[in-house]
């Protein structure tokens, strides 16, 4: 499938870790980007490649990637992480999942 | 740093054609070897890649939305530009722009423009 899945939603207690998953069949050929959504708010890229941080995103946010399924960690989850979390990879297109709901408890 | 902002119509009337500019600022946007690229988000929906441009003029479109996408870039006025015709109501997004960059195995967004609502109703 040229689909990216992810989980509609996830919860973490804060200071907590979580992993947020991507699966899709573009992810065994390409690495995925990540990106944290808030309320009213544009995207904003957060990890991308095999474990890069743009400048200003905290260490705290992770990636990961195995077959089909790139992962976003956060280790140690804060209350300005609750937000919308999307991936995106590249086949013929470029694709976004259809996006995770973060809530930190 | 370079930043881009959107603009254009928010209204627009069924089966008329959507416009909307993204100007860059902060940098010229023929400098490296970046793409330029329309995303939009229908309300409480995700996020859907609309096309791209690079300053060659080069372009690749969604599929889906092909046939009635044209995306321009006007490297004289640091801006590129969409068109969406015979637009309906399903059209109806916040559109974004985004500058796009690639490495080994992998492409990006950033950064983003804030984006602009537009509605498609009569």
């Amino acid at each position: 499938s040229s689909e990216l899945t992810q989980d509609p939603a996830v919860s973490v207690a804060l200071g907590q870790t979580v992993r947020i998953t991507c699966q899709g069949d573009s992810l065994r050929s390409y690495y995925a980007s990540w990106y944290q959504q808030k309320p009213g708010q544009a995207p904003v890229l957060v990890i991308y490649g095999k474990n890069n941080r743009p400048s200003g995103i905290p260490d705290r946010f992770s990636g990961s990637s195995s077959g089909n399924t790139a992962s976003l960690t956060i280790t140690g989850a804060q209350a300005e992480d609750e937000a919308d979390y999307y991936c995106n990879s590249r086949d013929s297109s470029f694709r976004f999942g259809g996006g995770t709901k973060l809530t930190v408890l | 740093q370079v930043q881009l902002q959107e603009s254009g119509p928010g209204l627009v009337k069924p089966s008329q054609t959507l416009s909307l500019t993204c100007t860059v600022s902060g940098g010229s946007i023929s400098s490296g070897s970046y793409y330029w690229s329309w995303i939009r988000q229908p309300a409480g929906k995700g996020l859907e890649w609309i096309g791209r441009i690079y300053t060659s003029g080069s372009t690749n479109y969604n599929p889906s939305l092909k046939s009635r996408v044209t995306i321009s870039v006007d490297t004289s006025k640091n801006q590129f530009s969409l068109k969406l015709s015979s637009v309906t109501a399903a059209d109806t997004a916040v559109y974004y722009c985004a500058r796009g960059d690639y490495g080994d195995y992998v492409y990006w967004f950033d950064p983003w423009g804030q984006g602009t609502l537009v509605t498609v109703s009569s």
